[in-house]
C-alpha cells in the first residue's frame, strides 16, 4: 500500500514553545489530509481536515489558532501546536487519501507529544 | 464525535482460536473500513467494506455489514499472538470532506 511519512516520532517540548509535526504522502498525491488527536487507551478523535491548497475545516470544539494546519502541496500537510501547554501533550496521528470517499486513507505513524 | 462503538471494548482468547468484534454506528454511511493499531503505532487499513455489499474476505479476516441495523462485525479466524492489537471501525459519513471517524476501538489480546 501507498506510504504516509509522519515526522517527528516523538518530540519533548517546553511549555509556551510551538511544535510543528510533517505528514508527507510518499508515493501518491493526497488530495486530503486528516489529523486525529489520540489520548491513551482511546480512540482516534479527528481534529481537522485539509485539502490541498485550502483552508483547512477544523472540528467542533478544536482551536484553530492553536492548531496551525497547512496543506501547500498535494504531498505535504503540516500541523503546528502553538503555544504548547501540557494538556497537549497526546498522540497526534496524519491520514492521507488519494481519491474519494471509498477509497482507502493511508495513516501516519503518529507522533506523540509531550509538553512539560 | 464519535460515530461507530465497539463492542467488546476488551477481548482476550487463546491462540488458534476465533475473535469477533462488533461495530455500530448511527448515521448512514459510504463505506465502513476496520483498521488495527498496535499499541503506540499508526493504523494499519485491514479492510473496506462498501455499503452495497454484505460481506467481505481478506485472508483470515470476514467483515459482515448490516446496513438495516447499522452494524457491521470483524471476525479474525485462527487467532495468532501477532493479532494482539487494537481494532477499531471506522465510516466515511456526509458532508464535502468525507470524514472518516472512528469508533472506540476492541483491544483484542491473544495469548499464545
Amino acid at each position: 500500500g501507498a506510504v504516509v511519512s509522519q515526522h517527528p516520532s516523538w518530540v519533548i517540548c517546553k511549555s509556551g514553545t510551538s511544535v510543528k509535526i510533517e505528514c508527507r504522502s510518499l508515493d501518491f498525491q493526497a488530495t486530503t489530509m486528516f489529523w486525529y488527536r489520540q489520548f491513551p487507551k482511546q480512540s482516534l478523535m479527528l481534529m481537522a481536515t485539509s485539502n490541498e491548497g485550502s483552508k483547512a475545516t477544523y472540528e467542533q470544539g478544536v482551536e484553530k489558532d492553536k492548531f496551525l494546519i497547512n496543506h501547500a502541496s498535494l504531498t505535504l500537510s503540516t500541523l503546528t501546536v502553538t503555544s504548547a501547554h501540557p494538556e497537549d501533550s497526546s498522540f497526534y496521528i496524519c491520514s492521507a487519501r488519494a481519491g474519494g470517499p471509498n477509497t482507502e486513507a493511508f495513516f501516519g505513524q503518529g507522533t506523540r507529544l509531550t509538553v512539560v | 464525535s464519535q460515530q461507530g462503538e465497539e463492542d467488546p471494548q476488551a477481548l482476550s482468547i487463546q491462540e488458534g482460536e476465533n475473535a469477533t468484534m462488533n461495530c455500530s454506528y448511527k448515521t448512514s454511511i459510504n463505506n465502513l473500513q476496520w483498521y488495527r493499531q498496535n499499541s503506540g503505532r499508526g493504523l494499519v487499513h485491514l479492510i473496506l467494506i462498501r455499503s452495497n455489499e454484505r460481506e467481505k474476505h481478506s485472508g483470515r479476516l470476514r467483515v459482515t455489514l448490516d446496513t438495516s441495523k447499522k452494524s457491521s462485525s470483524l471476525l479474525i479466524t485462527a487467532s495468532r499472538a501477532a493479532d494482539t492489537a487494537s481494532y477499531f471501525c471506522a465510516t466515511y459519513s456526509g458532508g464535502s470532506n468525507y470524514k472518516l471517524t472512528f469508533g472506540k476501538g476492541t483491544l483484542l489480546t491473544v495469548n499464545p
